[in-house]
């Protein structure tokens, strides 16, 4: 079946740290990866995307790379800021989509 | 022009009660949905339209009842309402969903006391 993994938060980084947050996913064929940020109080926002594997998405400085050999779409940005403390989803979309736990993000000044 | 919007953006009703959530698409999307999202920000999906037509059912109490009467509107219709109903409900909508994803709308927070 399909499903996505996500790593567990929260997690608390001081701005200008290096961010990874881990996604692995099991699908059937060949899915699209998505990263989604939610806000707080607001509502699901597209942040990357990738639609087969090598292809990396970015947005904002947020990378992710749809490795096929590792099964993953880990998210990175290499410099945090305060304005980026959110709740990130990782999504597998076949048929229908299959969102990770989310993983809530703190940045402290 | 908002693309996915819901209203009310906030409910707080009784126990018992009998309420609805409205959600419109000036998207000219095909497909919409509902999902659930709970207090530790899990998202469930309830239902899906596509072009007035149920394709996901999920298994959610009968007291929640979907309404699509075009393809630009899905409204969610909750019976006897209870405790455990309180969340923030999203609706979505796709095209492509392969290639573009969902839109979201910015949510319903629902509080039942």
């Amino acid at each position: 079946g399909n499903s996505v993994t996500q790593m567990e938060g929260p997690v608390t980084l001081s701005e200008e740290a290096f961010l990874t947050i881990n996604c692995t996913y099991t699908a059937t064929g060949y899915p699209s990866l998505f990263w989604y940020v939610q806000y707080p109080g607001e509502g699901l926002q597209l942040l990357l995307k990738a639609t087969k594997a090598d292809d990396k998405g970015s947005n904002k400085g947020f990378e992710a790379t749809y490795r096929k050999e590792t099964t993953s779409f880990h998210l990175e940005k290499g410099s945090v800021q305060v304005s980026d403390s959110a709740v990130y989803f990782c999504a597998l979309g076949r048929n229908q989509f299959y969102f990770g736990t989310g993983t809530s993000l703190t940045v402290i000044p | 022009d908002t693309a996915v919007s819901q209203t009310p953006k906030y409910l707080v009703t009784q126990m018992g009660n009998d309420k609805s959530i409205k959600c419109e698409q000036n998207l000219g999307h095909d497909t919409m949905y509902w999902y659930k999202q709970d207090s530790k920000k899990f998202l469930k999906i309830m239902f899906s339209y596509n072009n007035k037509e149920l394709i996901i059912n999920e298994t959610v109490p009968n007291r929640f009842s979907p309404k699509s009467p075009d393809k630009a509107h899905l409204n969610l219709h909750i019976n006897s309402l209870e405790l455990g109903d309180s969340a923030v409900y999203f609706c979505a909508s796709s095209q492509d969903l392969t290639h573009y994803g969902y839109t979201f709308g910015s949510g319903t927070r629902l509080t039942v006391v």
